[in-house]
Formats: C-alpha cells, structure tokens, sequence
C-alpha cells in the first residue's frame, strides 16, 4: 500500500485568490488523481496527473482553473484558481491502478 | 445518466442485523469493481473487490452480476463500528466513478 500526504489540511480563503494544494508519496507511481467532494456529495475526478505530461481533465474540468503539476513521481500539485465559494469542497489526491487505489488524507478548502 | 446509481439508505440497523444494499453502473465497458468505506471526514479506503463469482471478506459480502450491470454488498452480524458510507465504485481505463453512498448507521 502506498502511504499519501497532503498539504495543507484545510484553508480558508478568499473568493478570487488561488490555492496550491501539495500531495506526497511515500513510493514512486506511475499514475495520480485528482478528485473533489463536493459537501455532501461523493467524489469526482478532476484529472489524472502522470508524470513527463499533460495532465488529463475530465469534462467540467479545465486546465487553467485547475493547473496540475507532476514534477517526479512521488510529487503532484493541484492549484485552485481564481476561487469562489463554489469551490469549496474537499480536495483528494489518489494513487493506484486497476486494482486499488489509495486516497490521501483530503483537503479541505472554505471559500469565502 | 449517472455512471454509478447507488440506494442511498440511510440504513439504520441495531447490533447483529444483517444489511444489504445495492448499486448498478450504466457502463458494460467497466473493468474492475469495488466497495469503499468512507468514514466520516475521513478519505475513501477499499472494503473490497468485487467479483462475479461472488466474495466473501468476514462478515461482508459482495457480489457482481455484469448482464444487469448490477453490485451488491451484504452485512451479517452488523457491528458498531460498521456504521460508515459505503461507496459503490467502478473502475475504467484506471478511472473510478463513485456512487453517491449508502449510509448505514448500526445502533446498540
């Protein structure tokens, strides 16, 4: 199993400001996702993050609200841009493959 | 559409009841299934795979049946700490579509 940490925990932040949520690896993978919880609601990927390339969003999900950097294989960062108070949600990132997938600890993002 | 259709319960059940709840996918492409459990405020982590042979882990028990595009999770002798959302999750191409969840709540 693969050991995932995010940064920060939780924020508050202003409406129109940007936010660079970090998550670590504790081994070196292929494949990252991204995913949102919106409150109450269950998760939907926002993109997969490979290393040496693009990231991959799904539909609904743009490249310059959401900028996803892929630096090494340990490391992903997800940027929420421009917020507002829709964008409140917890943010996840997820390692895996077909079989399992291992979520970090989630970020949770207030948007005021 | 939803990509996964989940009964939502809530399941409120004392000690040692069984429950069981279902949930169907609309994608017959889908590669891999899953039950995750999310407690609350707490990331998803897997309770089980799914297959269609049926699964036994303990106490839960899973099941797929691909002509209906169809999951089933089963819990016997239910405990306290059982009380979590389960989430009906199916994996294509790597990517994994969640259900909204089941929330099952097991009292004293």
């Amino acid at each position: 199993s693969a050991v995932i940490s995010q940064k920060p925990s939780r924020d508050i932040c202003q409406r129109g400001t940007s936010l660079t949520i970090q998550c670590q690896v504790d081994s070196q993978v292929t494949m990252m996702f991204w995913y949102r919880q919106q409150p109450g609601q269950s998760l939907t990927l926002i993109a997969t993050a490979n290393q040496g390339s693009e990231a991959t969003y799904e539909s609904g999900f743009v490249i310059d609200k959401f900028p996803i950097s892929r630096p090494n294989l340990t490391f992903s960062t997800l940027t929420v841009s421009n917020m507002s108070p829709e964008d409140s949600s917890i943010y996840l990132c997820s390692v895996g493959d077909r079989e399992e997938q291992y979520f970090g600890p989630g970020t949770r993002l207030t948007v005021t | 559409r939803k990509e996964v259709e989940q009964d939502p319960g809530p399941f409120n059940v004392p000690e040692g009841a069984t429950v069981a709840f279902n949930c169907t996918y609309s994608n017959s492409a889908s590669q891999s299934f899953f039950w995750y459990r999310q407690d609350c405020r707490k990331e998803p982590k897997l309770l089980m795979s799914v297959y269609s042979s049926g699964n036994e882990d303990g106490r839960f028990t899973a099941q797929l049946n691909r002509a209906s595009q169809y999951i089933s999770l089963l819990i016997r002798d239910s405990k306290l700490s059982d009380s979590a959302t389960y989430l009906c999750v199916v994996n294509r191409y790597y990517k994994l579509s969640f259900g909204a969840g089941t929330t099952v709540t097991v009292r004293a």
